[in-house]
């Protein structure tokens, strides 16, 4: 079982929010991790997009914008992340990131399309 | 500007060696590890290297250890990643990234663009 599960792909409308989830393996707990996001356009390299600290603290990354925001469901193990007022500009592969020991996990992505 | 500019990708055999290189400016190696990260075609994100600072601290993912090594010259601002007995599942876009601290548990806040290692017969 992969240490981070992503759906593969996530729809919404402009305007509209999406909700992309991040969830964990069963044996390790959302509530212990940082969760990082970041977004990468096709044929582009990947941004940071935001963090989202033990203490519910959100540090964003330079020129991301509020309606980007993120939260965990203890009760589904996973990282969220919130994406209000939906621009076309959003559509990407997201992937969420954790610190596991001394290594760095990927979630394998979701592809957010606006349509 | 924080620059990260990798090279040294191209197509090679399966079982032979590539070494890969970054050119770092913009900001001072010291402050800050540096991570390998690949993308193989059309598929995620996968970690591959870890060096802090110093090259005190150095990790790799599973899939890669024992055949590569990284390293690190800060007095040349650069990174490489030496890669040996290579296979195709290899072949990826390798990406030079800056770790935001000296040591581990932070954020990858700088990407460079990649550079491509195709390993064929």
């Amino acid at each position: 079982q992969a240490v981070l599960t992503q759906p593969g792909s996530v729809s919404a409308s402009p305007g509209a929010s999406a909700r992309l989830t991040c969830t964990l393996r069963s044996d390790i707990n959302v509530g212990s991790y940082r969760i990082y996001w970041y977004r990468q356009k096709p044929g582009s390299r990947p941004h940071f997009v935001l963090k989202y600290n033990l203490d519910s603290e959100i540090e964003r990354g330079p020129g991301v914008p509020g309606r980007f925001a993120a939260s965990k469901d203890a009760s589904a193990n996973a990282g969220i992340l919130l994406i209000s007022g939906l621009q076309s500009e959003d559509e990407a592969d997201y992937y969420c990131m954790i610190w596991q020991y001394s290594a760095v996990v990927f979630g394998g992505g979701t592809k957010l399309t606006v349509l | 500007e924080v620059q990260l500019e990798e090279y040294g990708g191209g197509l090679v055999q399966p079982g032979r060696s590539l070494r890969l290189s970054c050119a770092a400016s913009g900001f001072t190696p010291v402050d800050y590890a540096m991570h390998w990260v690949r993308q193989a075609p059309g598929k995620g994100l996968e970690w591959v290297s870890s060096i802090s600072w110093n090259g005190g601290s150095i990790e790799y993912a599973d899939s890669v250890k024992g055949r590569f090594t990284v390293s690190r010259d800060n007095a040349k601002n650069s990174l490489s990643l030496q890669m040996n007995s290579l296979t195709r599942e290899d072949t990826a876009l390798y990406f030079c990234v800056r770790g935001n601290s000296r040591t581990w548990y932070h954020v990858l806040d700088f990407w460079g663009r990649g550079t491509l290692v195709t390993v064929s017969s």
